[in-house]
């Protein structure tokens, strides 16, 4: 079964650091999407990246960047000069294999990193 | 992008009510839509997959007679709670697809008294 591990419960640093959320992944599929998305106090989930399991370049988006490492299993994401605005809760998820074209796909997320960010 | 809305966004009924939940695609088709819970504190879980004109999957351990679903619509999914209890109390989610990327709803908080 496909599983989704993140590790850190709680993140909690001071306005302008580096931090690195971690995810790891469980799946026996060679075809699979992870994905990362923000969840603000509002409830809204907000999409903020999908890599397909063919591409591993690490992708810089802004102040956000993802390392996708397929020999460890890894798609962590870090935010660099992070900002109050970054406060979240942030969620990892992987797709399964039956899904992995253009039609719809079941998500399975980790329990999500809380992150919190001090002026 | 693709627009998911849902109604409502914050209900609270008595126990033993049922609660109907919506989910729109605002401008799109969309034959498959999926329904999320998330309790306080915790991770989505996927409760079942609304298809369009036929009927819902449900998630190992998901009642589907208490979690009633009906896509009548290419654009419309509905969620029933049915004689909700306290412990129905959550945050309902639902997605749909487009072009491979999905999209959520806003959510709607169920509180049960």
């Amino acid at each position: 079964a496909q599983k989704v591990t993140q590790a850190q419960t709680e993140i909690s640093v001071v306005e302008k650091e580096d931090v690195t959320l971690d995810c790891v992944y469980e799946t026996r599929d060679t075809t699979y999407y992870l994905f990362w998305y923000k969840q603000p106090p509002s409830g809204e989930l907000v999409f903020l990246i999908r890599r397909n399991s063919f591409d591993e370049q690490n992708e810089i988006s802004g102040r956000y960047s993802w390392n996708f490492q397929k020999s460890t299993s890894s798609f962590n994401f870090t935010i660099t000069a992070s900002q109050v605005v970054d406060s979240a809760v942030y969620f990892c998820a992987l797709s399964d294999s039956s899904s992995a074209q253009w039609g719809a796909q079941k998500l399975v997320f980790g329990q999500g990193t809380r992150l919190t960010i001090n002026p | 992008g693709a627009v998911v809305s849902q109604h409502p966004s914050r209900v609270i009924c008595k126990s033993g009510t049922s609660v109907k939940i919506e989910c729109r695609s605002l401008d799109f088709q969309a034959t498959t839509m999926f329904w999320y819970r998330q309790f306080p504190k915790q991770s989505l879980m996927l409760m079942a997959t609304s298809n369009e004109g036929s009927k819902a999957t449900y998630e190992q351990g998901v009642e589907k007679d208490k979690f009633l679903i009906n896509h009548a619509s290419l654009t419309l999914s509905t969620l029933t709670v049915t004689s909700a209890h306290p412990e129905d109390s959550s945050f309902y989610i639902c997605s749909s697809f487009l072009f491979g990327l999905e999209y959520f709803g806003p959510g709607t908080r169920l509180t049960v008294l």
